[in-house]
């Protein structure tokens, strides 16, 4: 099955610098790379995702990029702020027939100094 | 509109007993899914639900866990006989398949601790 490392584990950066996270997959069937955020005490939400048909999406501060050669993907966010703050995972999984789920990495907790 | 609820929202047992999880996902939303997050740690996929299909329960860790959804709505994912090792946050997520979004909507999770 799928299995998803994510570097690194924890991160802290100056308020203003960018920030990068980066996620290996194992599987090559899969075509879908969400990126969630968890703030503390709350729930995740998602905040970009990309398919297997892009190399690169941005939103704003944030963008992600996807090797699929390398089976490699990437969030970064830029002009970082404190309210960046938070646990972000990243995921992978094949979004074909009756799969769907989620197979996410372990996280890494983002520290923004203001 | 109402996101996705979950209940109880905290919930203290002793080992070896069962207890039930309840999620409502949201309306018209076709897939369900549990997953569990322990301190500080990722999380992790357990049963996933997609209309009439047979669910995944590829990531259910023991045969105490099980996990049914009635009607196509409400799920309830129950642990029998629990363990220590069990105390975690329960989550439940629900998303609309076959749309071009494929976003996972997560409830506030169940805090389950086994004493």
């Amino acid at each position: 099955g799928e299995n998803v490392e994510q570097h690194p584990s924890t991160l802290s950066v100056q308020e203003g610098d960018s920030a990068v996270i980066k996620c290996t997959y194992s599987d090559s069937a899969s075509n879908y790379f969400p990126w969630y955020k968890q703030e503390l005490g709350k729930r995740p939400q998602l905040i970009i995702d990309i398919r297997s048909n892009v190399g690169e999406k941005k939103d704003q501060r944030i963008a992600v990029t996807l090797n699929k050669t390398a089976k490699h993907f990437s969030l970064h966010i830029t002009e970082t702020q404190p309210e960046d703050s938070a646990v972000y995972f990243c995921a992978a999984s094949y979004d074909g027939g009756s799969q769907g789920n989620l197979i996410f990495g372990k996280g890494t907790k983002l520290s923004v100094k203001p | 509109g109402a996101g996705v609820s979950q209940s109880p929202s905290n919930k203290v047992t002793e080992k070896g007993k069962d207890v039930e999880l309840r999620c409502d996902p949201i309306s018209g939303h076709t897939a369900l899914y549990w997953y569990r997050q322990s301190l500080g740690q990722g999380l992790e996929f357990l049963i996933y639900f997609q209309g009439n299909s047979a669910p995944d329960k590829s990531g259910l860790p023991s045969d105490r866990f099980s996990a049914e959804r009635t009607g196509g709505s409400v799920s309830t994912l129950t642990i029998q006989r629990t363990q220590q090792e069990d105390s975690a946050v329960y989550l439940c997520a629900s998303s609309v398949r076959g749309r071009q979004s494929y976003e996972q909507y997560f409830g506030p999770g169940t805090r389950l601790t086994v004493t």
